[in-house]
């Protein structure tokens, strides 16, 4: 495989449920991240991993929890969402953390029911 | 001011037109600049980059940067029906925050009818 992969594609949960994103990149970058995409609303960014660390936590609720085993994987998990984060939750990779030229996963479309 | 900022549109144009794509930013020190095409239904992808004042060209498109006016544009030279999509823009910003952050815009809706 080639790029960044995402699982599932789609994903419909309820707000006691406990549920995983995983992220899988093939480019041999440095630099992993969450983005959360709604609609009419800019890409919001959520965590960024450099190398295996986080350096970047953008106030984002508890209820997500990022991580990060090695520079090829990262998960979102999620437990006790609200109706509000339903979204479109895409992963993107890049060489370095540098924010630039991001290559994005194909996305987990998010339903809180 | 929102921080980056683009018309929603949809911009319509016919095919073979030229389609012009425009982008404000508040930050006067960002130095780099990234436009981004989102199919329906599907992810953003990188189509350009720019860092300098002036144009740069790759293929039908063109990213303008006016880094005095804070504005950059993506031309699209021979609009075809596949370039419709959404095209965001994506600045990095350097001095709003402690560190550099990507900034996206909202995006423009582009239609190319034929």
């Amino acid at each position: 495989e080639t790029g960044v992969t995402q699982t599932p594609r789609h994903l419909v949960m309820g707000m006691t449920n406990k549920k995983s994103l995983k992220c899988e990149q093939h480019l041999g970058h440095n630099a992993m991240y969450w983005y959360k995409q709604s609609a009419k609303k800019p890409l919001e960014l959520m965590f960024v991993y450099s190398l295996e660390e986080r350096v970047e936590n953008n106030s984002v609720p508890s209820r997500f929890s990022p991580e990060c085993p090695n520079s090829s994987h990262l998960f979102l998990h999620l437990h006790t969402l609200q109706p509000e984060d339903s979204a479109l939750y895409l992963c993107a990779s890049s060489p370095v953390a540098t924010n630039e030229k991001l290559f994005f996963g194909s996305g987990t479309q998010l339903s809180v029911l | 001011q929102k921080e980056v900022e683009q018309n929603s549109g949809p911009l319509s144009v016919p095919e073979g037109a030229i389609a012009s794509l425009n982008c404000t930013y508040s930050d006067r020190g960002s130095q780099s600049f990234f436009w981004y095409r989102q199919y329906s239904g599907k992810s953003p992808e990188l189509i350009m980059s720019i860092y300098s004042n002036g144009d740069k060209e790759d293929g039908r498109f063109t990213a303008q940067l006016n880094k005095a006016s804070q504005y950059v544009s993506l031309l699209i030279r021979d609009s075809q029906p596949s370039d419709s999509a959404t095209y965001l823009c994506a600045v990095i910003f350097g001095l709003l925050y402690n560190t550099d952050k990507l900034i996206f815009g909202t995006g423009t809706r582009l239609q190319v009818f034929p």
